[in-house]
């Protein structure tokens, strides 16, 4: 699986948008770019994952540039709630295995 | 609320004894895989089982095993446990085996 690099750290205000950025410079075509978070020890939460479009659901948004060596996880209006390490995992679709690197840690401040 | 369950959600315990860790994934789904988060390792993925037979082995120490039962739960069978194997174990499970994973609350083991 590719290798991803997030920031360590990203500070948000309460009510606007966080984005997450994630470089993935060696991603194949058939590698997808999956979203968890974990909020303190709890166990990780799936957020989206897409392959080349930009993805949509009623957590998040994703977007991944055109030649796929990046994308950003966008929180549309972040909360106190979603402070917690969030991974950008690259996945072959039909491995077994995610591989956790170390995340970034976002702060959502009131 | 993943719908994936794990008992017990805490443990202590004392060095070389040994332990079970429970799983039942969500319903329906056929595969299950097992994670460990140290904090000097990360999270790392363990064990994977799908319809009952072992697919995948990482970083899993000999010492620890894991089976997958026909009604489709899981245990991890941690023994001659060290002081290094407290952690968070987690298990996660996903329909098919390319699947998104969903995770468990997890289980906090401490061995003193």
């Amino acid at each position: 699986d590719a290798k991803t690099t997030q920031p360590t750290s990203m500070d948000c205000a309460e009510g606007r948008a966080a984005n997450l950025p994630c470089n993935h410079s060696t991603i194949s075509g058939n590698e997808y770019v999956y979203w968890y978070r974990q909020i303190h020890s709890q166990g990780p939460q799936y957020i989206i994952h897409g392959l080349k479009n930009n993805e949509t659901n009623e957590m998040a948004s994703l977007i991944i540039t055109e030649d796929r060596k990046s994308s950003t996880l966008i929180l549309p209006h972040a909360t106190l709630r979603d402070t917690a390490v969030y991974y950008c995992i690259v996945r072959v679709r039909s491995g077994s295995r995610l591989t956790f690197g170390e995340g970034t840690q976002l702060t959502v401040n009131p | 609320d993943s719908g994936v369950t794990q008992t017990p959600k805490h443990l202590i315990t004392a060095t070389g004894q040994r332990v079970t860790l429970r799983c039942s994934p969500r319903s329906g789904d056929l595969s299950v895989y097992w994670y460990q988060q140290s904090l000097d390792q990360g999270l790392q993925f363990l064990i994977q089982y799908y319809n009952g037979e072992e697919r995948a082995k990482g970083n899993i120490l000999e010492r620890f095993s894991a089976q997958q039962f026909p009604d489709l739960h899981s245990e991890l069978n941690l023994s001659s446990l060290e002081l290094g194997d407290s952690a968070l174990y987690f298990c996660a499970s996903s329909v098919l085996e390319q699947e998104t994973q969903y995770f468990g609350p997890g289980t906090r083991l401490l061995v003193l």
